[in-house]
């Protein structure tokens, strides 16, 4: 088990770019979660998917922000345009079920300036 | 609304001392609760969970946690800290029911040699 896989592991961009975030959630896992860590707001759960279908997304900031996951190996969370304000480490994690433990991936820490 | 408040933002314990780490929750029903850790660079892991039955778990690494449904806290507890338990822990709950898993703010654990 290869556990849950974020790519990249750092990515600096500048403003108004496009930055795109990757993600493969352990394979069987129902669930797949985007969570945004940052020292002002701690952790915080962007958008939730149960077998593919986004099921919660009130978290995801505002329209710069979607989130995709066209099978059940992959997701991709998509910032266009980034603001030096989404600077954070972004989080990928999984479950069996919703009521499981999440699996966390190493998390991708974003920088824009 | 669910919250979870962590009240220390950073412990200092010598090696080999006791810790408790606590946790203060918010939830109208009966919650189920988890502690993980997050290591520099790293995603979180979980420790322990609580779901119902015995109050008291036991979690990987020599930890364990009491629900207080009284108190309304879920403290987590080592007897003998290791200097590879520094760490950020983060305290989480999530309704019996589905839901998020809203996390706490974490509590930094720094151990003197």
């Amino acid at each position: 088990d290869a556990g849950v896989i974020q790519s990249p592991r750092h990515e600096v961009t500048e403003m108004g770019q496009e930055v795109t975030l990757r993600c493969k959630p352990i394979s069987g896992h129902d669930y797949l979660f985007w969570y945004r860590q940052t020292m002002m707001r701690g952790l915080e759960l962007l958008i939730y998917f149960n077998n593919n279908v986004p099921i919660d997304d009130s978290g995801m900031p505002e329209d710069r922000f979607s989130a995709k996951m066209p099978n059940a190996s992959f997701s991709t969370l998509k910032i266009q345009p980034s603001e030096p304000r989404d600077s954070a480490v972004y989080f990928c994690a999984s479950s069996l079920i919703l009521d499981s433990p999440l699996h966390f991936g190493n998390g991708t820490r974003l920088t824009v300036t | 609304a669910q919250s979870v408040t962590q009240p220390d933002i950073h412990i200092t314990v010598s090696e080999g001392a006791s810790l408790e780490l606590r946790c203060n929750y918010s939830y109208g029903a009966t919650p189920y609760l988890f502690w993980y850790v997050q290591s520099p660079g790293q995603g979180l892991q979980l420790l322990l969970k609580y779901f119902s039955g015995d109050t008291l778990v036991q979690g990987i690494k020599g930890f364990e946690a009491e629900f207080k449904r009284s108190q309304s806290s879920f403290n987590l507890r080592k007897p003998s800290v290791h200097w590879s338990d520094a760490a950020e822990y983060f305290c989480a709950v999530k309704g019996n029911q589905g839901g998020k898993l809203i996390f706490g703010q974490g509590t930094e654990l720094s151990v003197k040699p």
